[in-house]
C-alpha cells in the first residue's frame, strides 16, 4: 500500500531564516505531487505541483520554491521566511497514470514563523 | 473556470442527529467528485468519491450522490457521533483529470456535542 511522509511535523523558525520541508511517497511510481498551504483557517491553497522529476508548476508567486530531485521526493524551500509563511503545509500525491483522480494527503507540517 | 461551493458553517449538532452538508459545483462535462475530512491537527483523508452521474459514494456511514441535474454532491449521515467532529471539504477533478488539480470548497466545520 502507498504511504506518504512529511517532516518535520512542527517547525518554529525566525523571520529571514531558510526553510526546507520534505515529502516522500512509498509504494507507487511516477506520482503527481502537490504542496498546499492552510493558513489561519480551513481553506487550502495549492502552491506547487509536479508531474515528474524536475518538473515544477507554480500556482502562486511568492518567496517559496519547490523541487523534485527524485521520483517520490518533493521538497518545499524558502531562502528567507516571512511572517506570512506561517501555516499548515500539506503534501499530497495522485497516481500518475490511472483513471482515478483523487489525491492522498500527508500528515502535514505546522510552521510558525516568529 | 471550475468551482465548488459548500456551506461554510460552522455546523453544530447533537450526537445522533442527522447531518447534511451541501455542496454544489460548476464544471463542464462530468467531473469526478470527492469529500475529504480533516480532523484537528491532521492532513485530509479521502472520505468518499463518485465518478459519474447518479453514483453514490459511501464510507463510515456517510453518503453522497452525484446529481448532474442539480450539479450537487451533498454529504449526509443519519446519526453523527462526537468523533465525526472535523472539517469537511468537497472537491472536484475535471472530466478526464487532465489538469492534474483538484478544486476544493472552503470547508465546513462540524462540531458534534454529546
Amino acid at each position: 500500500s502507498q504511504t506518504i511522509h512529511q517532516w518535520p511535523a512542527t517547525l518554529v523558525q525566525p523571520v529571514g531564516s531558510p526553510l526546507s520541508l520534505e515529502c516522500t511517497v512509498e509504494g507507487t511510481s511516477n506520482p503527481n505531487l502537490y504542496w498546499y498551504r492552510q493558513a489561519a483557517g480551513r481553506g487550502l491553497q495549492l502552491l506547487f505541483y509536479s508531474v515528474g522529476i524536475g518538473q515544477i508548476s507554480s500556482e502562486v508567486p511568492q518567496n517559496l520554491s519547490a523541487s523534485r530531485p527524485q521520483d517520490r521526493q518533493f521538497i518545499l524551500s524558502s531562502k528567507k521566511l516571512l511572517l506570512s509563511d506561517s501555516g499548515f503545509y500539506l503534501c499530497a500525491w495522485r497516481a500518475g497514470s490511472s483513471g482515478t483522480y483523487e489525491q492522498y494527503f500527508g500528515p502535514g507540517t505546522r510552521l510558525t514563523v516568529t | 473556470g471550475d468551482s465548488v461551493t459548500q456551506m461554510e458553517g460552522p455546523v453544530t449538532l447533537s450526537e445522533e442527529a442527522f447531518l447534511t452538508i451541501n455542496c454544489t459545483y460548476t464544471a463542464t462535462g462530468y467531473p469526478s467528485l470527492f469529500w475529504y475530512v480533516q480532523y484537528p491537527g491532521e492532513g485530509l483523508q479521502l472520505l468518499l468519491k463518485a465518478t459519474k452521474a447518479d453514483d453514490k459514494g459511501s464510507n463510515k456511514g456517510f453518503e453522497a450522490t452525484y446529481r448532474k441535474e442539480t450539479t450537487s454532491f451533498h454529504l449526509e449521515k443519519g446519526s453523527v457521533q462526537v468523533s465525526d467532529s472535523a472539517v469537511y471539504f468537497c472537491a472536484l477533478s475535471p472530466q478526464g483529470g487532465s489538469n492534474y488539480k483538484l478544486t476544493f470548497g472552503k470547508g465546513t466545520l462540524l462540531t458534534v456535542n454529546p
